[in-house]
Parts: C-alpha cells; sequence; structure tokens
C-alpha cells in the first residue's frame, strides 16, 4: 500500500526566499512520485514527477525535487519565491500499475512581501 | 496544450436528487479516473476507468456512484441520489498510458448538496 505525508499544512515564506516543502512516503514497490500545484479555484497542475533515473528533476516555474530512497522523501524546493507561487502543493505518490494516486493532504504556500 | 474539461464548474443540487458531472479527457487518453477533494481535505481516489470498464474503485466509490464513458469521447460520473456528505470538488483526470505517465487533471466541479 502507498501512501504520503506531507509536512506543515502551511508554509509562509519572503519573497525571494528559499521554498522547501516536505513530503514523505510510504510504498511496498517502487514508487513513482508527483508533485502537484492548485491555484484557487483551479484544478492540479503538474509541476514534476519521478519515475525512474535521475533522482533530482526540475519542474515547471523554477522548482524542483530529490527523490531520497533511504529517507523516503520527495522534497520541493525553489531557491527564490516567487509572489505567483502562492498555491497549494500536493504530493502525489503512485505504484507502476499506475492505476491510482495517493495524495498528500496538501501545503499551502503563502509569500510575503 | 490539450486539456481535461469538465462541466459545469458548479453545481448545486438537493439531498435526494441525482447529479452527473462531466468531463471530456484529452482526445488520446486512455486511462480515465474521477477523485473528488472534500474542502480542506485531501485529494481522494474514487475509481479508475479503462477500456470501456472500471479497473479499480475505492471504497468511498459505492453503489451510489458510477461511471460511463457514453460516446467515446465524454467520461460522466452519475451520483444517484446524493447526501450532504457528497459536497466536494470532483475532479476528472486521464493519462495516455501507463506506467510512466502522468495524470492530467481537469478544473473540477464543485458539487453543493443542499
Amino acid at each position: 500500500a502507498q501512501s504520503v505525508t506531507q509536512l506543515g499544512s502551511h508554509v509562509s515564506v519572503s519573497e525571494g526566499a528559499l521554498v522547501l516543502l516536505r513530503c514523505n512516503y510510504s510504498s511496498s514497490v517502487p514508487p513513482y512520485l508527483f508533485w502537484y500545484v492548485q491555484y484557487p479555484n483551479q484544478g492540479l497542475q503538474l509541476l514534476l514527477k519521478y519515475t525512474t533515473g535521475a533522482t533530482l528533476v526540475k519542474g515547471i516555474n523554477g522548482f524542483e525535487a530529490e527523490f531520497k530512497k533511504s529517507e523516503t522523501s520527495f522534497h520541493l524546493t525553489k531557491p527564490s519565491a516567487h509572489m505567483s507561487d502562492a498555491a497549494e502543493y500536493f504530493c502525489a505518490v503512485s505504484d507502476q500499475r499506475f492505476n491510482k494516486f495517493y495524495f498528500g493532504s496538501g501545503t499551502k504556500l503563502n509569500v510575503k512581501p | 496544450e490539450p486539456e481535461v474539461t469538465q462541466t459545469p464548474s458548479h453545481q448545486v443540487t438537493q439531498m435526494g436528487q441525482e447529479v452527473i458531472l462531466r468531463c471530456v479527457p484529452i482526445s488520446n487518453h486512455l486511462y480515465f479516473y474521477w477523485y473528488r477533494q472534500i474542502l480542506g481535505q485531501k485529494v481522494e481516489f474514487l475509481v479508475s476507468f479503462y477500456n470501456n470498464e472500471i479497473s479499480e474503485k475505492s471504497e468511498i466509490f459505492d453503489d451510489q456512484f458510477s461511471v460511463e464513458r457514453p460516446d467515446g469521447s465524454n467520461f460522466t460520473l452519475k451520483i444517484r441520489s446524493t447526501k450532504l456528505e457528497d459536497s466536494a470538488m470532483y475532479f476528472c483526470a486521464s493519462s495516455p498510458d501507463r506506467p510512466n505517465s502522468p495524470l492530467h487533471f481537469g478544473n473540477g466541479t464543485r458539487l453543493t448538496v443542499t
């Protein structure tokens, strides 16, 4: 079975500061890992994904995440926050059968001017 | 870029009524999904659909729910007799193939049951 834990339901950073959103997963099989972003009143947009290969993956809008198997983590980072990054971010895990995704409870990112 | 489209964006219905939520997946995609998000809670899997049949469903997806792909382009979720607790945002998603394909989500339908 798969599950995802996102630490911190709310994260607040200043514009220009480092963004770090934490995600830990549990999976009985090699996982596929994803980060999605949800802007207000919108759907879920894929930021980045890890399936196989390089453990540091780069996504859209300057975000990246590193898969660390030993820590069962897939934290999302961005070196310099922008006001437009304010949104809710969801980490998700899927098994290789890809029948369903398991989402974390989400982290709302607030960016202060 | 192709999108998953959902209609309506907001549906208000009375308890006990039937609702149909509609989705048009991306045209060359083969796998279809419904998820829901109760306000303030996590996104939950409801059902996956492939080759004109349900491939997996969660415990939430009880006999009150059904899915259909009636005409090769639409993918619908029907709730037969809505309950207050069905109030949520319902997201449709599709993916082209497996195993390396992420889901593409629509903007959701907000269902309010009064």
